[in-house]
């Protein structure tokens, strides 16, 4: 079975510092792999998603993320954040040839302005 | 475009009570996920339709845990009788199709509905 570990359950940044955010994956076999956001009082969506090719891939709003296959991570970072970016965000992966979606835990991020 | 439906937004029930939630998937989207999410904690799939197929329901509590899809658009979830530890955010999910169906490497993008939020007391 598939598991998603996020390590940084609540990270508290100012604005227009730095996010690197941990994602660990484990599953023996290959994987896609997506960060999902939510705002306040919003409903879950999509920010990036990888499933081939070069392993630095760029979503929405300026966020990217950097597979790391001998790592099984999958890091979002951000070089510089707003106060905008306040949400939780989940790293989720799923196994090649299956739909649903397999979350971590998440990650609460306060951006302070 | 309009997104996925949910409704009741809200819902507060005793322990050993039944209730049941409603999602409308986003016009033509074949597969409906339902997923619950406790406090803290990341979504989890309880239930996966095809039309109105079961995917995947290995993760459903069927003791107390129902879904249906009758007709291929609109689905329930129903918990009956409730217990305290259900008490969580049930969120409906909804794709254009499953990858054995397009192949390669393709997704379609999972679109989620606002939930709703059960408290069992």
């Amino acid at each position: 079975a598939q598991s998603v570990s996020q390590h940084n359950h609540h990270v508290i940044l100012s604005e227009a510092a730095s996010l690197e955010l941990g994602c660990n994956y484990s599953y023996g076999g290959t994987v896609n792999l997506f960060w999902y956001v939510q705002y306040p009082g919003q409903h879950l969506q999509l920010l990036l998603k990888y499933f081939s090719g070069d392993p630095l891939v760029k979503g929405i709003k300026g966020f990217e993320a950097e597979f790391i296959k001998s790592k099984f991570s999958f890091n979002l970072r951000k070089p510089s954040v707003q106060w905008s970016d306040t949400a939780e965000y989940f790293c989720a992966v799923n196994a090649r040839g299956r739909r649903a979606l397999t979350f971590g835990s998440g990650t609460r991020l306060q951006v302070q302005p | 475009e309009a997104g996925v439906a949910q409704s009741p937004r809200y819902k507060i029930i005793e322990k050993r009570q039944s209730v049941a939630f409603w999602c409308n998937p986003i016009s033509g989207h074949a597969t409906l996920y339902w997923y619950q999410q406790i406090l803290g904690q990341g979504p989890k799939l309880l239930i996966q339709f095809q039309n109105n197929g079961v995917v995947d329901d290995s993760q459903l509590p069927k003791d107390r845990f129902s879904a249906e899809r009758l007709k291929g658009v609109d689905s329930t979830l129903k918990i009956q009788p409730a217990k305290l530890e259900d008490s969580a955010v049930y969120l409906c999910a909804s794709s254009l199709s499953t990858p054995g169906t397009s192949g390669g490497e393709s997704y379609n993008e999972q679109f989620f509905g606002p939930g709703t939020r059960l408290t069992v007391l």
